[in-house]
Parts: C-alpha cells; sequence; structure tokens
C-alpha cells in the first residue's frame, strides 16, 4: 500500500505570501491530520479533517486553514506568512476503527519564509 | 494544557545494551499511547503504540504503560547504531476525535558501536 504523500516537498516564500499544501492519505484512511514541527515547540497538531469535515482544530491563529476533499485529500493554507511559519509541516492519515488513533505520517513539507 | 513530558536527552547507550526510555503525561483520561521514530532530516515513523496497562513486545521493542502512574516507556534491547534517532512519545485522548495527538518534544538516542 502506498503511504501518505504530501506535495510538494520543499517550499520557499516570502513574508506576507500565502502557501497551500497537499496531503494524499493512504488509501482507505480516510482521517487526515496536520502538524507544525519546529526545533523550538516540537510537534503541534493544527487540525484533523474527516469526511470532508474539520473535526479538531489546535491553537493556531485563523491563518492557517485546511479542507478536504470527497477522495480524502487535504489540504491546508496559510495566509499572510510570518518567519515564524518556517517549519516542517506534516500530514498524517488514520482508519477510523482498530486500532484507534494510529496515524502514519507524510515525508512532510519544509517551508521556508524569508 | 494537556503535556506529555520526555526528557531531551541526549541518552548515549552502547550498541548491544537496553536504552530505556520513559515519558509521562498530565491528562488522566488519555486513552492510547504511541511511540514514534523520527530520524534526522525525515518525518516520524510509528513503531509502537499500546492502550492498556502492562507490557506490549514487538520484536526487540517494549512498550510499557502504567496508567495509574500518567507513565509509558519503551525498552529497545540489543541496541543498534541504526536505533539512533529522536524518540517521540505520543497520547490521544479523543476529546471528539482520534486525530489530535499530543507529542512529547522527543529524547534523541545515540547507540555507539
Amino acid at each position: 500500500k502506498a503511504g501518505v504523500t504530501q506535495t510538494p516537498r520543499y517550499l520557499i516564500k516570502t513574508r506576507g505570501q500565502q502557501v497551500t499544501l497537499s496531503c494524499s492519505p493512504i488509501s482507505g484512511h480516510r482521517s487526515v491530520s496536520w502538524y507544525q514541527q519546529t526545533p523550538g515547540q516540537g510537534l503541534q497538531f493544527l487540525f484533523e479533517y474527516f469526511s470532508e469535515t474539520q473535526r479538531n482544530k489546535g491553537n493556531f491563529p485563523g491563518r492557517f486553514s485546511g479542507r478536504q476533499f470527497s477522495n480524502s485529500r487535504s489540504e491546508m493554507n496559510v495566509s499572510t506568512l510570518e518567519l515564524g511559519d518556517s517549519a516542517l509541516y506534516l500530514c498524517a492519515s488514520s482508519f477510523l476503527g482498530r486500532p484507534k488513533g494510529e496515524q502514519y505520517f507524510g515525508p512532510g513539507t519544509r517551508l521556508t519564509v524569508t | 494544557q494537556k503535556e506529555v513530558e520526555q526528557n531531551s536527552g541526549p541518552l548515549s547507550v552502547p550498541e548491544g545494551a537496553i536504552a530505556s526510555l520513559n515519558c509521562t503525561y498530565s491528562d488522566r483520561g488519555s486513552q492510547s499511547f504511541f511511540w514514534y521514530r523520527q530520524y534526522s532530516g525525515k518525518s516520524p515513523e510509528l513503531i509502537m503504540s499500546i492502550y492498556s496497562n502492562g507490557d506490549k513486545e514487538d520484536g526487540r521493542f517494549t512498550a510499557q504503560l502504567n496508567k495509574a502512574s500518567q507513565y509509558v516507556s519503551l525498552l529497545i534491547r540489543d541496541s543498534q547504531p541504526s536505533d539512533s534517532a529522536t524518540y517521540l512519545c505520543a497520547v490521544n485522548d479523543y476529546g471528539g476525535s482520534q486525530g489530535n495527538l499530543i507529542f512529547g518534544k522527543g529524547t534523541k538516542l545515540s547507540v555507539k558501536p
């Protein structure tokens, strides 16, 4: 089974721009979660989507948004980029059911804001 | 604020030894517990999950859970240099969804040949 895929793998943007990241989950997985990883804060939960609905949201400003499509693919958007948004953005997918809560990560998108 | 605490390390062990990694969590309502391994420059890889008190073994890895003490550990037997990585403890309390993992900041393990 193919794993979680994320595109693009690397991005360089300037402050004030916006960016869209894409995630395709493992086939059959309907839950997609997004995380931000930085050296200082570690891995922090952004939001989770299931059946095109946002089920849970972490403590991030409204500049961070996402959506999920009917094929379970997900995108996240960051508007008005700030230097502090530079991070590794990770997408994880999980299968609703047993084993409960296991999430499988994609390779990530490395975002650099200059 | 729900928290997961890990010793940041680095934890250095000789090849062939047992590496012991520890994690505590703050929320008694937590139901699922996971260990991820993350190599430098890579994404986290799930290596163990545990849901009930006691031990769970998978190859060289043993996860231990004590909900009364709010404590999770990971033992790596016969440690190999290839085990050198950062190990992340994660906890899921559901809160209405299964997609919200709370991560510790990780323990960096170094296995010396």
